[in-house]
């Protein structure tokens, strides 16, 4: 699976635009980009996924550059209860495809 | 999205002993994952548990250290053998859903003294 760059830490006041960034400019072809986010003390929930288009949910959008060498996680409208570490995986998506986590954003959203 | 939950939700441990970890799932899965949480440290796939078969462990954990079974769709223990600090650790199990997402359950966090 592709490596994944992402910036250690990020804050974001309540109420704002949470932009999370990810390289991964080694991305194969058929390798999918997965978002992650784990609040402090619970297990890790997922959020979005997508291939090359952008896509949207009731949690967040996903944005892929046309040459998928890079993506962004957008919380429209960021609240306390978003505070938590935000993982970006690159993966190839098969039946026992395991999840490699890196080290992740920490995302703290602040009044 | 599948439920899932864990027991025990925390224990302590002394070291050389045991600690089996349940994983119950409210619907049938066919592959079930576990992971290790080291403290302030990023998840580690421990290894994949398929129902028929023998669990696949990652490179660095092995089956007399962390015996899984895997009786039914539904459920899954971990056992943590032989106990010692460098174990102390959040344990976590997770699913695969229809997208190939995985949900997680709420972890155990294991302390050895």
């Amino acid at each position: 699976d592709a490596k994944t760059t992402q910036p250690t830490s990020m804050d974001c006041a309540e109420g704002r635009a949470a932009n999370l960034p990810c390289n991964h400019s080694t991305i194969s072809g058929n390798e999918y980009v997965y978002w992650y986010r784990q609040i402090h003390s619970q297990g890790p929930q997922y959020i979005i996924h997508g291939l090359k288009n952008n896509e949207t949910n009731e949690m967040a959008s996903l944005i892929i550059t046309e040459d998928r060498k890079s993506s962004t996680l957008i919380l429209p409208h960021a609240t306390l209860r978003d505070t938590a570490v935000y993982y970006c995986i690159v993966r190839v998506v098969r039946t026992a495809s395991k999840l490699t986590f890196g080290t992740g954003t920490r995302l703290q959203v602040t009044l | 999205s599948a439920v899932i939950s864990q027991k025990p939700s925390r224990d302590i441990c002394q070291r050389g002993t045991s600690l089996t970890i349940q994983c119950q799932v409210d619907s049938q899965v066919t592959m079930m994952f576990w992971y290790r949480q080291q403290p302030g440290q990023s998840l580690t796939l421990i290894a994949t548990a398929n129902q028929g078969s023998e669990a696949t462990y990652e490179s660095g954990f092995v089956i007399d250290k962390f015996p899984i079974s895997r009786p039914n769709l539904t459920f899954s223990t971990l056992t943590v053998s032989n106990m010692s600090p460098e174990d102390s650790s959040i344990y976590l199990c997770s699913v695969q859903g229809e997208v190939y997402e995985q949900y997680f359950g709420p972890g155990t966090r294991l302390t050895v003294t």
